[in-house]
């Protein structure tokens, strides 16, 4: 079935690094793709969406660029804060069905 | 801005007990979600709402499982007899006038079943 594999962490950086987060999917048909921010205490929120192969979206200085070809759709920023420092997740959605699939999660630490 | 609020915000019950999770959509949304994640798994879609009645439903949402909209604001998941397994974080979600919108989510309700 269809399925999103993200990179286990928690990832750990130091203020302005750059990050990657991998995340790489299994669907069929054509699905849009999402990632999602967890901010302790606080609800999963949208961060950014792409909806067809070689869309990119970008949000808040993150980016993914939405490849099909190697059905990924890695999270990347240029330079991390200590404020983004939350869970980022990973979610998939296919037409005509109204569940979001999601990977298990990434612990984002940021130190200054 | 507007925002999904859940209560209780943790909640801890006996084996076999009925537990009712809480939540407030956004007001002019229209569909409704639930989703669990046990701890250090995937977060796993539970059930989709809309017009009041369940749209979509997972293999997991069986009949110990119930949705209800008591009324305008309301949105609740009702566990009849809990199982060791049923221990999880709940999220409840609601996007507007299409499936196919934003989910916004609610902050989750964490569950302890012992």
């Amino acid at each position: 079935g269809d399925s999103v594999t993200q990179m286990e962490g928690p990832v750990t950086l130091s203020e302005e690094a750059f990050l990657t987060i991998n995340c790489t999917y299994t669907a069929t048909g054509y699905p849009s793709l999402f990632w999602y921010v967890q901010y302790p205490g606080e609800g999963l929120q949208l961060l950014l969406k792409a909806t067809k192969a070689d869309d990119k979206g970008s949000n808040k200085g993150f980016e993914a660029t939405y490849r099909k070809e190697t059905t990924s759709f890695h999270l990347e920023k240029g330079s991390v804060q200590v404020s983004d420092s939350a869970v980022y997740f990973c979610a998939l959605s296919k037409p005509n069905t109204d569940k979001l699939i999601f990977g298990t999660g990434t612990r984002l630490q940021v130190f200054p | 801005e507007p925002e999904v609020t859940q209560t209780p915000s943790h909640q801890v019950t006996q084996m076999g007990q009925e537990v009712i999770l809480r939540c407030v959509p956004i007001s002019n949304h229209l569909y409704f979600y639930w989703y669990r994640q046990i701890l250090g798994q995937k977060v796993e879609f539970l059930v989709s709402f809309y017009n009041n009645e369940i749209s979509e439903k997972s293999e997991i949402f069986d009949d110990q499982f119930s949705v209800e909209r008591p009324d305008g604001s309301n949105f609740t998941l009702k566990i009849r007899s809990t199982k060791l397994e049923d221990s999880a974080m709940y999220f409840c979600a609601s996007s507007g006038t299409s499936g196919l919108e934003t989910q916004y989510f609610g902050p989750g309700t964490r569950l302890l079943v012992l």
